[in-house]
């Protein structure tokens, strides 16, 4: 499983991009890289997957470079209500792959 | 996306009692399914991987005969605490996934207090 490597925590203020990047040195070929958000006592919620290149949708992009080793997940014009803990993951296609959790980025969005 | 649903959101119950947390997919079947624990300003952590009709694989460090799981359907796998302690007491969460679908969806969490 490939490790992944996101900054422990990230300051904003309200209407601004948000760029996190996580590192993932070691994804493999058939690796997918998937966002997810958590707020305090809820499950993940599910922002976005991708491949390769880049993919947008309506709440956020991924982008992702040639070699894959590295993502940024960009939020456009962030509000308070994003003050979250954001968790880049690495996983295969495949049933049963586990999906581990690093230990995320906490993005505060101030007023 | 797709809709996991757990239930109880919240439960307490006394030291050396047995607790059950469901975690049922609504509109899609679950071929897999996820457990996890995460305590306070931590990640979460996988506990075990559950395929339907097969018995779950558990992470190392994690005891199977305390940590029951069934998945005895593709909607539904059940979690059981048996013996609990208040070192139990966590935030206890279950994903699912669909075969050939790469996203995992999970439920709203079960908050576990044992007194």
């Amino acid at each position: 499983l490939a490790k992944t490597t996101q900054p422990i925590s990230m300051d904003s203020y309200e209407g601004q991009e948000v760029n996190i990047t996580c590192s993932h040195n070691n994804i493999a070929t058939n690796d997918y890289i998937t966002w997810y958000q958590q707020f305090p006592s809820q499950g993940p919620r599910f922002i976005i997957q991708g491949y390769k290149t880049k993919v947008t949708n309506e709440v956020a992009s991924l982008f992702i470079p040639a070699d894959r080793k590295s993502s940024t997940l960009s939020l456009p014009r962030v509000s308070l209500s994003d003050t979250a803990v954001y968790y880049c993951l690495v996983g295969r296609n495949t049933g049963g792959f586990k999906t581990i959790f690093g230990a995320g980025t906490r993005l505060f969005v101030k007023a | 996306g797709a809709v996991v649903s757990q239930h109880p959101s919240r439960v307490i119950c006394k030291s050396g009692t047995s607790v059950k947390i469901e975690c049922r997919s609504l509109d899609f079947q679950a071929t897999t399914m996820f457990w996890y624990r995460q305590f306070p300003k931590q990640s979460l952590m996988l506990m075990a991987t559950s395929n339907e009709g097969s018995k779950a694989t558990y992470e190392q460090g994690v005891e199977k005969d305390k940590f029951l799981i069934n998945h005895a359907s593709l909607t539904l796998s059940t979690l059981t605490v048996t013996s609990a302690h208040p070192e139990d007491s966590s935030f206890y969460i279950c994903s699912a996934k669909e075969q050939g679908v790469t996203e995992a969806f999970f439920g709203q969490g079960t908050r576990l207090t044992v007194v």
